[in-house]
């Protein structure tokens, strides 16, 4: 079955302490993004991989780092995580820049105290 | 640059009637739009999207959207609403500046099926 994989599903953590979040693809997609999800602001993109080495910033990119040393894989990281990083956090992959699908992960749900 | 813009962050109808959800997009291209939806505790799943072919686009449930370039509008309909239909429903544009495959998503709107 395709699908985008996302863990932990839920995370309590306190300001400060490290943290990761992986996302895993089965799909052979180049492209991968994580986007955050906050009330009324829709999902706005964190960061973006276009293949394994190559990532760029997207449009909230302050306090988060990432990595793609494989193509299936795309962890994000909080090195020092604040309580304005509280939100509903998504992986997204797809085969295609522009036209395709982007499949997305379940969603991680972060509570910074 | 290109944004999107939902008309009314919450909608209410009752069963079986008409779901009209209002979606805007702003683009200096011809756009790629795709609406996904989102049900409770759950990730974003693919309704439809148009990437210049017909313009009347037919997707999953029994939802449709037209692509109307002089209203730069994308509104999502359904005839006839089901109570599985309670979701949040996302408007997007595909970013094609950006060289990594961005959405940018409006802002979402819920949708409450009455009985």
């Amino acid at each position: 079955e395709a699908q985008v994989t996302q863990n932990p599903r839920y995370l309590i953590t306190v300001t400060g302490k490290k943290l990761t979040v992986t996302c895993s693809q089965n799909m052979n997609h180049e492209y991968m993004s994580w986007y955050r999800q906050d009330p009324g602001l829709g999902l706005r993109q964190i960061y973006y991989s276009m293949n394994v080495e190559v990532t760029d910033k997207g449009d909230v990119p302050e306090g988060y780092k990432v990595s793609r040393k494989e193509k299936r894989n795309f962890p994000l990281i909080l090195e020092s995580p604040s309580p304005n990083q509280t939100s509903l956090y998504f992986c997204a992959s797809s085969s295609d820049r522009y036209q395709e699908t982007q499949y997305f992960g379940p969603g991680t749900r972060l509570l910074v105290l | 640059a290109q944004s999107v813009t939902q008309l009314g962050s919450h909608v209410s109808v009752s069963e079986g009637a008409l779901v009209l959800l209002r979606c805007n997009y702003s683009s200096s291209v011809p756009p790629y739009l795709f609406w996904y939806v989102q049900y409770p505790n759950q990730g974003l799943q693919l309704l439809l999207k148009y990437t210049s072919a017909a313009t009347l686009v037919k997707g999953i449930n029994g939802f449709e959207a037209e692509f109307k370039k002089s209203e730069t509008s994308f509104h999502l309909t359904k005839p006839s609403a089901h109570m599985s239909d309670a979701a949040e429903y996302f408007c997007a544009v595909s970013d094609r500046g950006n060289q990594g495959g961005k959405l940018i998503f409006g802002q979402g709107t819920e949708l409450s099926v009455k009985p």
